[in-house]
């Protein structure tokens, strides 16, 4: 069965601080994998895709990486502010259809 | 382009009534999906289209749920007999053809049935 894990499940950290998002997926065959920030109330925004042969792809302050040998991505968020305080989560491609994560809650605070 | 439209944005309604959401895709975009989303479950594919055809609906509920596809603007996802298991809130995301093309979501229907 297909499957996508996230950790933490909920992160608070101070504004301006560094944090790192975990993903790991059990999905077959592999297209591709997305990190998708959804803000309260709100549908989610692409933020990176990775296909196979890709390992790192950034995103302005988002920096995600890719190891497919051990099934495994981060997010990482670099200099945080309040705005992104949201929900992030990781989407594996297997063809046309789409594994979600739940999601990593993240709360940036003053 | 005004993005991927939803209505309505909030439903409540009494257990046994009839649901019917509606989305309109990006112009031009080959594919259109359906999605339920709730606290313990995260988001949940219900129905894809391609080319307003249903391609895989396995993610349906039961056959209280149905997705239609009329032409390539507009689309409903139907809920008859609504239950109080059926609170959430339901997207429409739509994409161009290519399997890297990313999908654009809605701002989704949060739907309330007591």
């Amino acid at each position: 069965k297909n499957q996508v894990e996230q950790s933490p499940q909920s992160l608070i950290i101070l504004e301006g601080k560094n944090c790192t998002l975990q993903c790991n997926y059990t999905v077959s065959p592999f297209s591709n994998l997305r990190w998708y920030k959804q803000d309260t109330g709100r549908g989610p925004v692409s933020l990176t895709i990775m296909t196979f042969s890709e390992n790192t792809k950034s995103n302005g302050r988002y920096t995600a990486t890719l190891d497919a040998d051990t099934k495994q991505s981060s997010l990482h968020i670099t200099a945080s502010q309040l705005s992104d305080s949201a929900s992030y989560i990781c989407v594996v491609s297997a063809g046309d259809k789409l594994t979600f994560g739940t999601g990593t809650q993240l709360k940036v605070e003053l | 382009d005004a993005g991927v439209i939803q209505s309505p944005r909030h439903e409540v309604t009494e257990m046994g009534q009839e649901v019917t959401l509606r989305c309109k895709p990006i112009s031009g975009h080959d594919y259109l999906f359906w999605y339920r989303q709730t606290m313990m479950r995260g988001l949940e594919l219900l129905i894809y289209f391609n080319n307003n055809v249903p391609i895989d609906d396995s993610g349906m509920p039961e056959d209280r749920f149905s997705a239609k596809m009329p032409n390539a603007s507009f689309s409903t996802l139907k809920i008859q007999p609504s239950e109080p298991r059926d609170s959430a809130v339901y997207f429409c995301a739509s994409r161009a053809r290519g399997q890297a093309e990313t999908q654009y979501f809605g701002p989704g229907t949060r739907l309330l049935v007591l």
